[in-house]
């Protein structure tokens, strides 16, 4: 069966500090991966999308970046991180079509 | 524009079933009604997903209308635990589910 991997659960950082979160997918292949990210109360952003290695699709122009350096591995980074990118940030995955979409458990990153 | 129309929100005896509609009027021959959940603090869960056919799985039935312009997801026997927001998706653009807004759905007990 398949699962998905996100670390950390919670994360605190101040202002300016740069930011790694890491997203594994385990027991498929060649999966199309997501960034999705939460505000408090409200829908799901959609911030990056992958259909393959290397291959990295932005929603939304902003301060940060995703890569996809093995065909299970999805990285959200950014260099500086501002207030405003505080949020609970999701990682999915899905096949082609149709889209059932599998999300991992999430990270809560609070921005000081 | 998500192409769904639901209930803000809905209120559900525990025990009973929980029939959430969904509106989707322009629906296009070849596009899939998916459903998704989001308990509070948790990421999104898929439910279930259906064509013309109904659907049924170990969490739900799926009820699609005769012409798909409206679709109804049944709980048979509703919990506690499945309060949550429930999203009906009809569009995907490039990949990408469009989410709307969701029913909000309180089981009582």
């Amino acid at each position: 069966s398949q699962t998905i991997h996100q670390w950390p659960a919670t994360l605190v950082q101040p202002v300016g500090s740069p930011l790694s979160l890491e997203c594994t997918v385990e027991g498929t292949s060649n999966p199309n991966l997501y960034w999705y990210r939460q505000a408090a109360g409200r829908g799901l952003q959609l911030l990056f999308y992958s259909v393959g290695i290397g291959q990295i699709s932005s929603e939304v122009p902003q301060n940060l970046s995703a890569s996809r350096p093995q065909d299970r591995q999805f990285i959200l980074s950014s260099k500086k991180l501002l207030l405003s990118d505080s949020g609970f940030y999701l990682c999915a995955w899905s096949g082609t079509l149709p889209l059932e979409q599998y999300f991992g458990p999430g990270t809560r990153l609070t921005v000081t | 524009d998500a192409k769904t129309t639901q209930p803000t929100s809905m209120d559900c005896a525990e025990g009973r079933a929980a029939n959430l509609p969904c509106n989707h009027s322009t629906i296009s021959g070849n596009e899939y009604v998916y459903w998704y959940r989001q308990i509070h603090s948790q990421g999104p869960q898929y439910i279930i997903h259906g064509l013309k056919n109904n659907e049924t799985n170990e969490m739900a039935s799926l009820i699609i209308t005769e012409d798909r312009k409206s679709s109804t997801l049944i709980l048979p026997h509703a919990t506690l635990r499945d309060t949550a927001v429930y999203y009906c998706i009809v569009r995907v653009v490039d990949y990408q589910l469009i989410w709307g807004a969701g029913t909000k759905l309180i089981i009582k007990p």
